[in-house]
């Protein structure tokens, strides 16, 4: 069955620190990956996707992620987190011809001042 | 530019009373739509998902049921509300299409308190 995996529940880093969050996913075909954002209490706003091509794919608000096929990772990254970025984060999968999008458990990160 | 709303923002019912929330998109014709359940601590449970009027699919046995009545409007209801109802229910749109990992936009979701 597919699946999405977010193995860390919470995340705590300090302003200024890098940051990687990760995800793991089990899908039989090629997937379409994304992240995305939701700040308490609001809905989820995409960061970014990885539908082919280049496996280093930028979003938004200074994130990053790759794709590792080999691993079936795709990993988000930040150089240097800010305080403004402490909120839940959503991976995301489906595979092409469906509707069905699975959505990982979710990494909450707390920022440090 | 396309907008989700949803509503009511929140919404406090005792348990074995009706519901109904509502999803609008405007700005898109025939978009895909897609309501889904958080609860605390927990991903996102998707529920039931349209392609067109009158289509819904429904992923998750339970006591709610989905309708779409006009082309941008989904409606998630359910007859009496259970305690486990409780969390937090987004809806979602997607452009039209066969599925090809188009991005999900997401509304500003709906609180459910069931007591």
């Amino acid at each position: 069955a597919q699946s999405v995996t977010q193995p860390d529940i919470h995340i705590t880093v300090s302003e200024g620190a890098s940051l990687e969050l990760r995800c793991n996913y089990s899908y039989g075909a090629t997937p379409y990956l994304f992240w995305y954002v939701q700040s308490p209490g609001q809905g989820l706003q995409l960061l970014l996707k990885y539908f082919s091509g280049d496996t280093l794919v930028q979003g938004i608000k200074g994130f990053e992620a790759e794709f590792k096929r080999s691993q079936s990772s795709f990993n988000l990254r930040k150089p240097s987190v800010h305080w403004s970025d402490a909120a839940e984060y959503f991976c995301a999968v489906v595979s092409s011809g469906t509707y069905k999008y699975i959505f990982g458990t979710g990494t909450r990160l707390k920022v440090l001042a | 530019s396309q907008t989700i709303h949803q509503w009511p923002a929140t919404l406090v019912q005792p348990v074995g009373s009706p519901l109904s929330l509502e999803c609008t998109v405007e700005g898109t014709s025939n978009p895909n739509l897609y309501w889904y359940r958080q609860a605390a601590g927990r991903g996102l449970q998707l529920l039931f998902y349209s392609v067109g009027i009158g289509q819904i699919s429904s992923e998750v046995p339970q006591n709610l049921s989905a309708s779409r009545p006009q082309d941008r409007q989904f409606i998630l209801s359910s007859k009496k509300l259970l305690l486990s109802d409780s969390g937090f229910y987004l809806c979602a749109w997607t452009p039209p299409g066969v599925g090809g990992g188009e991005t999900q936009y997401f509304g500003p979701g709906t609180r459910l308190l069931v007591l």
